[in-house]
């Protein structure tokens, strides 16, 4: 069974701050990793993709990812209070053509 | 409109009624979505259609029954359903597609609506 691990949180850290946000996959055929930011009773909110190993940078948020180690990161740089939601991690099974999401990571930033 | 709609944003109803969840995507993809996300609880993939034909159903209950008339639209149809039920149903749509090594594009990314919440009483 293909499987996206996420520590479920909740990750404090204060304004400011660097968060970083990680996620592991079971399955080596996946090809395409995204992040969502789900906010209390709203939609996930598709935030970063990525395709290949290394870093991707968008403003304050850079996605990793290492095939060879099955996982992928976010980090939020200059964290601010508005960044507090839940970020999920999805993982694309080109194998299956199916996307699976994980748990999700709570993500709490003090003022 | 834009992006990914859905009606009704809220809906109360009885056991006994039967109700629609209508979904339209603006974004010209070729797949669309139904997922289920319960109180704490991650996301519940229902449905997948891909091209108009339905290509995934995790063992749904069939007091939920999809319907997908066109590439853009995505109905839920909802009769005696459950206390349980009750959730946030979202609907998402994607540009299937494969992508070549060292490739760049945006396949697979799923943009979701603001959901329906559902209500059993």
């Amino acid at each position: 069974q293909k499987e996206v691990e996420q520590n479920s949180g909740p990750l404090s850290v204060p304004e400011g701050a660097i968060a970083s946000l990680n996620c592991t996959y079971s399955d080596r055929g996946s090809q395409s990793f995204f992040w969502y930011r789900q906010y209390s009773g709203k939609s996930p909110e598709l935030i970063m993709s990525i395709y290949s190993n290394g870093d991707k940078e968008d403003g304050r948020f850079t996605a990793q990812l290492n095939k060879a180690s099955q996982y992928v990161s976010l980090l939020i740089r200059d964290s601010q209070p508005s960044d507090s939601a839940t970020y999920l991690c999805a993982v694309f099974y080109t194998g299956g053509f199916k996307t699976i999401f994980g748990a999700g990571t709570r993500l709490f930033v003090k003022a | 409109e834009t992006g990914v709609t859905q009606t009704p944003r809220h809906l109360v109803m009885g056991m006994t009624n039967k109700k629609s969840l209508k979904c339209e995507q603006h974004l010209g993809h070729n797949a669309m979505y139904w997922y289920k996300q319960s109180a704490k609880k991650p996301l519940e993939l229902m449905f997948v259609y891909s091209l108009e034909e339905r290509v995934e159903n995790n063992s749904v209950p069939s007091r939920f029954s999809p319907e997908c008339p066109n590439s853009s639209h995505l109905f839920l149809h909802l009769h005696t359903l459950q206390p349980e039920d009750s959730a946030l149903y979202l609907c998402a749509s994607s540009q299937e597609g494969i992508l070549a090594e060292g490739g760049i594009g945006s396949y697979n990314e799923q943009f979701f609506g603001p959901g329906t919440r559902l209500t059993v009483l």
